[in-house]
C-alpha cells in the first residue's frame, strides 16, 4: 500500500517568515494529494490540493508544489501569521483510498 | 463541498460499553469513510461505508469491534464496541472525491475510563 513520511514533525516560525513543509509517498499510482490544517479540537481543514497532471498550484499565502518523478510534494505558506499555528498533514490519494502523512505541528511566533 | 455533521462531540464512556457515532452529510454521497485519530498521531483509516453493502475494513480493525451502519446515501453509524482505554481517540468522518476534495466532520473524542 501508499507509505507517506512528512517532516518536519514541529516547525516554528517568527511571523511574517515562510514556512515549508515536505513529504514523500511511495506509490506513483497515487494521483491527489491535498494538504489539511487541524487546529485543536476541530477537525482537519482542506486547504489546498493538487494533482498529478499538475506542477504547482497557489491560494494567497499558500502553494503546494509536485515531483511527480521524485515522488514529493511540498506546502509553502508565505508572510506567515499566528492564527497558521495549527497541525498540518499532508496525503495521497490511491484507488479513493487517503494515506495521510505523520502531520507537523507549526508554531508561528510573534 | 459537503457539510458533515458528526454527533456526538465528544463522550466519556466505561470500558466495555458501546458507543454510536453518527455522520449525517448535507448531500448525497456514495462513499463516506471512518477514520481514527490517535492522541498526538496522524489519521487512520477505519473502513469505508458503502450504501446497500457491508462497509470495507482496513487490516487491523475488524467489523466486530468496529460495526458501521450505511442505511442511505446521506447518513452513516460507527459503532465501537466493548471499548477499553485504548479505544480512547477521535473518530472522524469524511466524505468525498478527488474532483472536489475530501471534507472531514469535527469528530468525535473518546474517552474510555
Amino acid at each position: 500500500g501508499e507509505n507517506v513520511e512528512q517532516h518536519p514533525s514541529t516547525l516554528s516560525v517568527q511571523e511574517g517568515d515562510s514556512a515549508v513543509i515536505k513529504c514523500t509517498y511511495s506509490d506513483s499510482a497515487s494521483n491527489y494529494f491535498p494538504w489539511y490544517k487541524q487546529e485543536l479540537g476541530k477537525g482537519p481543514q482542506l486547504i489546498i490540493d493538487i494533482r498529478s497532471n499538475v506542477g504547482e498550484k497557489k491560494d494567497q499565502r499558500i502553494a503546494v508544489t509536485l515531483n511527480k518523478t521524485a515522488k514529493h510534494f511540498s506546502l509553502h505558506i508565505t508572510e506567515t501569521q499566528p492564527e497558521d499555528s495549527a497541525v498540518y498533514f499532508c496525503a495521497a490519494l490511491r484507488a479513493r483510498q487517503l494515506t495521510f502523512g505523520s502531520g507537523t505541528q507549526l508554531t508561528v511566533l510573534p | 463541498s459537503a457539510v458533515i455533521s458528526q454527533k456526538p462531540s465528544r463522550d466519556i464512556c466505561q470500558r466495555g460499553t458501546s458507543l454510536t457515532i453518527q455522520c449525517q452529510v448535507d448531500s448525497q454521497v456514495t462513499m463516506m469513510f471512518w477514520y481514527r485519530q490517535q492522541p498526538g498521531q496522524s489519521l487512520t483509516l477505519i473502513a469505508t461505508a458503502n450504501q446497500g453493502s457491508e462497509a470495507t475494513y482496513e487490516s487491523g480493525f475488524v467489523i466486530d469491534k468496529f460495526p458501521i451502519s450505511r442505511p442511505n446515501l446521506t447518513f452513516s453509524t460507527l459503532t465501537v464496541s466493548n471499548m477499553s482505554p485504548e479505544d480512547s481517540s477521535i473518530y472522524l468522518c469524511s466524505v468525498g472525491d478527488s474532483n472536489y476534495g475530501y471534507t472531514f466532520g469535527s469528530g468525535t473524542r473518546l474517552t474510555v475510563v
